[in-house]
């Protein structure tokens, strides 16, 4: 089984911040790699597919980067409304999510 | 736009069934593959089981394997996710969710607000 681990489990950073969160498969995933947002008590929501691909309608202040076994979510500049949990999903074989990383209010 | 509305939630015994449904609409239903993901408590995302859109290939968990299975009623634009055996550690609220193509390539690109299913004696 592939396994993903996300870094770090929670960040606090402030409105207008830069934020990367960082996942690592346990083997190459090519480009086979989704990101997505969680907030409480909601579905989880499609950000970004296939490593770098931002989903329609989704900000652009989101981008996605890496491949093989190493891949990045960039939030070029927090919004109020980013706040969440973000979880990576691999879809090479079958389907593995990371554990998550929660952005919290500072 | 896409709609996925599941129901069949609630309390069962340890050893129990339950068949949870997922209403889809505001898509051909017929055209994605679908799945079921599963979120404990206060934890991650875990992938249940996928259905190809024609219903003859399905993929399970093995966490879940030979006891649940997911089928669909494509003349009801209705996926079904019946659960057997049931275990505590089987709580958790389920969401169905779509698939980016017919045969299923694990994106799920839309997805419903989830169903809870409480596995308590």
């Amino acid at each position: 089984d592939i396994q993903m681990t996300q870094s770090p489990s929670t960040l606090s950073p402030s409105v207008g911040d830069r934020v990367t969160i960082t996942c690592r498969a346990s083997q190459s995933v090519g480009n086979w790699l989704a990101w997505y947002q969680q907030k409480p008590g909601k579905a989880p929501k499609l950000l970004i597919y296939k490593a770098s691909s931002l989903e329609s309608g989704v900000p652009s202040r989101f981008s996605g980067g890496g491949s093989g076994t190493e891949f990045t979510l960039t939030i070029s500049s927090l919004q109020p409304d980013d706040f969440a949990t973000y979880y990576c999903q691999q879809y090479k074989t079958y389907s593995t999510f990371g554990q998550g990383t929660k952005v919290e209010i500072k | 736009q896409v709609q996925l509305v599941e129901s069949g939630g609630g309390v069962v015994q340890p050893g129990r069934s339950l068949r949870l449904s997922c209403a889809a609409s505001g898509f051909t239903f017929s055209n994605y593959g679908m799945h079921w993901v599963r979120q404990a408590p206060g934890k991650g995302l875990e992938w249940v089981a996928l259905i190809s859109f024609h219903g003859a290939n399905k993929f399970y968990a093995d966490s879940v394997k030979g006891r649940f299975t997911i089928s669909r009623d494509n003349s009801k634009n209705t996926l079904y996710l019946q659960m057997n055996s049931l275990r505590a550690e089987d709580t958790a609220v389920y969401y169905c969710a779509r698939d980016r193509t017919p045969g299923g390539s694990y994106l799920k690109d839309s997805w419903g607000q989830g169903t809870l299913v409480t596995v308590s004696s």
